[in-house]
């Protein structure tokens, strides 16, 4: 199994701050890594694919990079519907699915 | 538009079976292309992938819970269900359905809303 490792745990930030959160995998998943947001009492919505492609309808302020075992998601500029948790999640080599534990980002 | 909803008994007794029924609507399991998932996450703690089905019946368990899950498939419903057997207290959770696209590296791209099962005597 993979395991997904992701840093902070928690991010206090203002609105308006750039949000950077990091993801490491335990061995290489190539770009075979996705970015989820979840709210309180909400499902995740998918934000990113494939390390770095936003999926449709997300804001151009979420950009995800990386390859390999190391991978960020960066928010450029916090709104204030941005405030949740952040989890990654990859499949690679056809390997049970994983999620990271997730970042939460709150507001300072 | 792709929607998925949950629905099942929403409690549970220790040692029995918790049964679970996505129906997906918007769009045909029956059309192939994508996997059929079941994910969990317990309260307050992150998430965990169940298993997969694709629409022949051709299933993959995460091994942790393979002994107990059984995923199924009902195209003439567009369901698909899940049921884990001889459920204990570390089992309550809410119990997510999602689709991905049968591709190696896939992701989730639509979920349903989540029910939650509480395993209780």
């Amino acid at each position: 199994e993979i395991v997904l490792t992701q840093s902070p745990a928690t991010l206090s930030l203002s609105p308006g701050e750039r949000a950077t959160l990091s993801c490491r995998a335990s061995q290489s998943v190539s770009s075979y890594l996705a970015w989820y947001q979840q709210k309180p009492g909400q499902a995740p919505r998918l934000l990113i694919y494939d390390a770095s492609n936003r999926a449709t309808g997300i804001p151009a302020r979420f950009s995800g990079s990386g390859s390999g075992t190391d991978f960020t998601l960066t928010i450029s500029s916090l709104e204030p519907e941005d405030f949740a948790v952040y989890y990654c999640q990859q499949r690679s080599n056809w390997l049970p699915f994983t999620f990271g534990p997730g970042t939460k980002v709150d507001i300072k | 538009q792709v929607q998925l909803q949950e629905s099942g008994p929403g409690l549970v007794k220790p040692s029995q079976t918790l049964s679970l029924t996505c129906t997906v609507s918007g769009g045909s399991i029956s059309s192939g292309g994508y996997y059929w998932s079941w994910i969990r996450q317990h309260p307050g703690k992150g998430l965990e992938w169940i298993g997969y089905i694709y629409y022949s019946g051709s299933t993959y368990y995460n091994p942790s819970l393979k002994s107990r899950v059984t995923i199924s498939v009902d195209t003439s419903k567009n369901q698909f269900s899940l049921k884990l057997s001889s459920v204990t207290a570390a089992d309550t959770a809410v119990y997510y359905c999602a689709r991905s696209i049968a591709v190696a590296g896939t992701f989730f791209d639509y979920w349903g809303q989540g029910t939650l099962v509480t395993v209780s005597s």
